[in-house]
């Protein structure tokens, strides 16, 4: 099984902050997927990354396959950013394992 | 282009008694998903379906079965309804080249008493 850690587990920020949200995993993967959870529950996808940086507006992500790491990073924090920020792996090309979630809350 | 949807959005159940959830999605998508998250807990698999009729069991099968009725629908039985299955239930489904972004219904919040 793919041991997927996150950290911090909760996470309240200034607006204007720099975020960064962290996800370790234990074993080679195919892909590393961050989803948005938004406090009515729904979840949407962010990321998908197999190597090096993706940048979506506000929102950064990058991934170290070597040290089996990646990182989510949000500029200029806005209240609106307030969610569950979800680390998944993908492997074996259907299975996925996820993270426990970070919560962000952004205060204005 | 409704996505993936689900039904029900919420049920409350006896224990004992039995129950199907609903996906359909209408993205052409191969792959296809059931979770469950739970307080404090990532998401976690129970079954998936790599295309249409095939299934796998993912991480928590036990007291579930589903069904890939055809490429659009996938859904989840819970023949004897136990409290521990109480949960947020969501599907997902993936494009057909299996390793894009997943996209998830919205979810069913279910309740066994």
């Amino acid at each position: 099984k793919n041991e997927v850690e996150q950290s911090p587990q909760n996470l309240t920020a200034q607006e204007g902050e720099f975020i960064t949200i962290n996800c370790s995993y234990s074993v080679g993967i195919s892909a590393l997927h961050w989803l948005q959870q938004h406090p009515g529950g729904g979840i949407v996808s962010l990321f998908m990354l197999s190597s090096g940086k993706k940048k979506h507006g506000r929102l950064i992500a990058t991934i170290n396959i070597q040290e089996k790491h990646s990182s989510l990073h949000i500029t200029a924090s806005h209240p609106r950013d307030s969610a569950v920020y979800i680390c998944a792996v993908q492997y074996n090309f259907n299975k996925f394992y996820f993270g426990s979630g970070t919560k962000l809350n952004v205060k204005p | 282009n409704a996505g993936v949807t689900q039904t029900p959005k919420f049920q409350v159940l006896k224990t004992g008694q039995s129950m199907t959830l609903q996906c359909a999605q209408d993205m052409n998508h191969n792959s296809m998903y059931w979770y469950r998250q739970d307080p404090g807990m990532g998401l976690r698999l129970i079954y998936y379906s790599a295309s249409e009729g095939t299934t796998d069991k993912g991480e928590v099968p036990n007291g579930y079965n589903v069904s890939r009725l055809n490429k659009r629908e996938f859904s989840l039985r819970l023949e004897s309804a136990a409290p521990s299955q109480t949960s947020v239930y969501f599907c997902a489904s993936t494009s057909p080249r299996g390793g894009d972004e997943q996209f998830f219904g919205p979810g069913t919040r279910l309740t066994v008493l």
